[in-house]
């Protein structure tokens, strides 16, 4: 079992809908989240980090639930320019060989 | 406000050849990572960096090498090209080595023939 799965989609949603996909980890002692975009041949990009209290962003949101070990990311009211791919990623310890990135979900919204 | 950056951006590469990939960290920022992603995967952290110090190693290839120079820029070197190190290689940094709040460069395409 992969250490963070997520639902590779794709997510096929037309603009202005809402959509929220889950990340699952598997390792409890995890200590923080985050999403990330990622962009067809670009570089990821921190989209923002997830904190225990859940937070919100503009159009995004997004949660954690360290009882069932996911985290969510909710997008509202969504545009053209949120198709990406959306990585969740997951900091074990503090070190860097525990920075696990998702697989991704990929999220294409049609006009 | 200036971002990671990486040289060259493309590159085309022989088996057996040697490549060496470049990456310029944030100002300031301490800690640089080393990342492969292949064709329609997850990034794959190879090495990273804290204060010109290796800090951790992941699935890196004995055949590369890193490191981290006095001005913190960092050099991945790869010798004896394969196909199978076809990929987009990023660079990231980050201030702290406990975070995973990570800075992307817009990566390095390694393309071996």
């Amino acid at each position: 079992r992969k250490e963070v799965e997520q639902d590779p989609g794709p997510f096929n949603v037309p603009e202005g809908a809402t959509v929220a996909f889950n990340c699952t980890y598997s390792n409890s002692a995890s200590q923080s989240f985050f999403w990330y975009r990622q962009d067809c041949r670009k570089e990821p990009k921190l989209l923002m980090s997830v904190y225990s209290s859940g937070n919100e962003d503009g159009r995004f949101t997004a949660q954690l639930n360290r009882a069932s070990q996911y985290i969510s990311l909710l997008i509202r009211d969504s545009k053209l320019s949120d198709s990406a791919t959306y990585l969740c990623v997951v900091l074990l310890y503090s070190s860097a060989s525990k920075i696990i990135f998702g697989s991704g979900t990929r999220l294409s919204i049609r006009p | 406000a200036a971002g990671v950056i990486q040289s060259p951006r493309h590159l085309i590469k022989e088996k057996r050849e040697t490549a060496t990939l470049k990456c310029y960290p944030i100002p300031r920022h301490d800690t640089v990572y080393w990342y492969q992603q292949g064709p329609g995967q997850d990034p794959q952290f190879l090495i990273s960096f804290y204060e010109k110090m290796q800090s951790d190693k992941g699935s890196i290839p004995d055949r590369f090498s890193a490191q981290q120079f006095s001005d913190y820029h960092s050099e991945l070197n790869m010798s004896s090209l394969e196909l199978g190190d076809s990929a987009l290689y990023f660079c990231a940094s980050s201030l702290g080595q406990d975070t995973g709040e990570l800075f992307f460069g817009e990566g390095s395409r390694l393309t071996v023939l």
